[in-house]
């Protein structure tokens, strides 16, 4: 089974639409998540920390859910710039030394 | 403030011939990591240093990749000989060695072996 696993997609939206991406991760021992955006041909850039209460940025809301292993990324009122690679990152600690586990990606396409 | 600055921005070359990729870290964060990305494989990380020392680089593919830190500010990847199969966009990225840290990503460089 794979450490992180997303939906590839692409999610295809109009703009004003509402859309949600989950990731799941395998290690339960995992204790901090976040949420990176990667547009194409650039370097992944950190879009949000997820803390276990959820926490809302703007449009973007993002969820954990630790019973379940799976954290969630909702997007409200879709931008056109909003179409990217959404990627989903799980940070475990192990032997005193953070190790980053990325997923591959939700590719969002946001349309006229 | 200045991020992650990576060199060269892309890089063409013929197989046989020795990479090398440069990286200054964040000024102030310990830790720096390597990684390379395709669309087959996603992102993958190399090698992973903390204050220097070389912490886990189980993803280095075979010998012929070697990392180096020599100081807080500079780190080096380097391919030797090249292979086709190298092609990809490598990214570098440094952060606090802290628990919700998260990490900041160079522009990368984007490689291709001939």
């Amino acid at each position: 089974r794979k450490e992180v696993e997303q939906d590839p997609g692409p999610f295809n939206v109009p703009e004003g639409a509402t859309v949600a991406f989950n990731c799941t991760y395998s290690n339960s021992a995992s204790q901090s998540f976040f949420w990176y955006r990667q547009d194409c041909r650039k370097e992944p850039k950190l879009l949000m920390s997820v803390y276990s209460s959820g926490n809302e940025d703007g449009r973007f809301t993002a969820q954990l859910n630790r019973a379940s292993q799976y954290i969630s990324l909702l997007i409200r009122d879709s931008k056109l710039s909003d179409s990217a690679t959404y990627l989903c990152v799980v940070n475990l600690q192990d032997s005193g030394y953070s190790t980053l586990t990325f997923g591959k990606g939700t590719m969002l396409l946001v349309s006229p | 403030d200045a991020g992650v600055i990576q060199s060269p921005r892309h890089e063409v070359t013929e197989m046989g011939q020795e990479v090398t990729l440069r990286c200054k870290p964040i000024s102030g964060h310990n830790s720096l990591f390597w990684y390379r990305q395709t669309m087959m494989r996603g992102l993958e990380l190399l090698i992973y240093f903390n204050n220097n020392v070389p912490i886990d680089d189980s993803g280095m593919p075979e010998d012929r990749f070697s990392a180096k830190m020599p100081n807080a500010s500079f780190s080096t990847l380097k391919i030797q000989p090249s292979e086709p199969r190298d092609s990809a966009v490598y990214f570098c990225a440094s952060s606090f060695d802290r628990l919700y840290q998260p990490q900041h990503f160079g522009d990368g460089t984007r490689l291709s072996i001939l």
